[in-house]
């Protein structure tokens, strides 16, 4: 079936610097991918919609300068948390449509834990 | 503004037990409402539901969808230690853009 692979799994950063997620999607092409964050014992959260060469749409409250979202090829889609602090630590999750229609629901990434110190 | 409501919150019960989690929903150009679990890591995919009335099953799961009074519900049976996580019930809008519902976190008891 189709697989999402993302990447890293987990990463600690120190305040103040960035982190890049990537999200491939392998043996199909995502023409939209969607990322998401989740909060402890919260559920998820759309951040933003990312179509494959033109800008992502951003949810309301989240900050386009601080999570750069870059969708340049149908395969990769990345997430860019810029100036990192500790309260964007949080699991991020993407998502991408599955080969043959929405019907069968989206496929999800493994997730990404940060972590900001 | 579109929202997913999930009830119970939390439920903790003991092996074998039969659980009924609950959905609503109220959102705009519905297509689909999905089911997932999710234990460390991303969600995994459970149901997805459609049309009204029409019963899913995999296993001890079932989940059935009401688009009339705008909810659905997951039974589990039998339940297993196993099957402690977070259910997550998600709604599809004519954008395909998801919105989840709170969760319910099922923790089952040995």
């Amino acid at each position: 079936g189709a697989v999402v692979s993302q990447h890293p799994s987990r990463v600690i950063c120190k305040s103040g610097t960035s982190v890049k997620i990537e999200c491939r999607s392998l043996d199909f092409q995502a023409t939209t991918m969607f990322w998401y964050r989740q909060f402890p014992k919260k559920s998820l959260m759309l951040m933003a919609t990312s179509n494959e060469g033109s800008k992502a749409t951003y949810e309301q409250g989240v900050e386009k300068d601080k999570f750069l979202i870059n969708h340049a090829s149908l395969t990769l889609s990345t997430l860019t948390v810029t100036s990192a602090h500790p309260e964007d630590s949080s699991f991020y999750i993407c998502s991408a449509s599955t080969p043959g229609g929405g019907l069968e629901g989206y496929t999800f990434g493994s997730g990404t834990r940060l972590t900001v110190v | 503004e579109d929202k997913v409501v999930q009830s119970p919150l939390s439920l903790v019960v003991h092996e074998g037990d039969t659980v009924t989690l609950n959905c609503s929903y109220e959102v705009t150009n519905f297509r689909s409402l999905l089911w997932y679990k999710q234990e460390k890591k991303a969600p995994t995919f459970l149901f997805m539901l459609t049309s009204s009335g029409i019963e899913k099953k995999s296993g001890r799961l079932s989940s059935i969808l009401d688009k009339k009074e705008l909810f659905s519900i997951l039974n589990i049976t039998a339940t297993q230690t196993g099957d402690s996580a977070v259910y997550l019930c998600a709604s599809t809008s004519g954008t395909y853009k998801y919105i989840f519902g709170t969760g319910t976190r099922l923790k089952v008891l040995a």
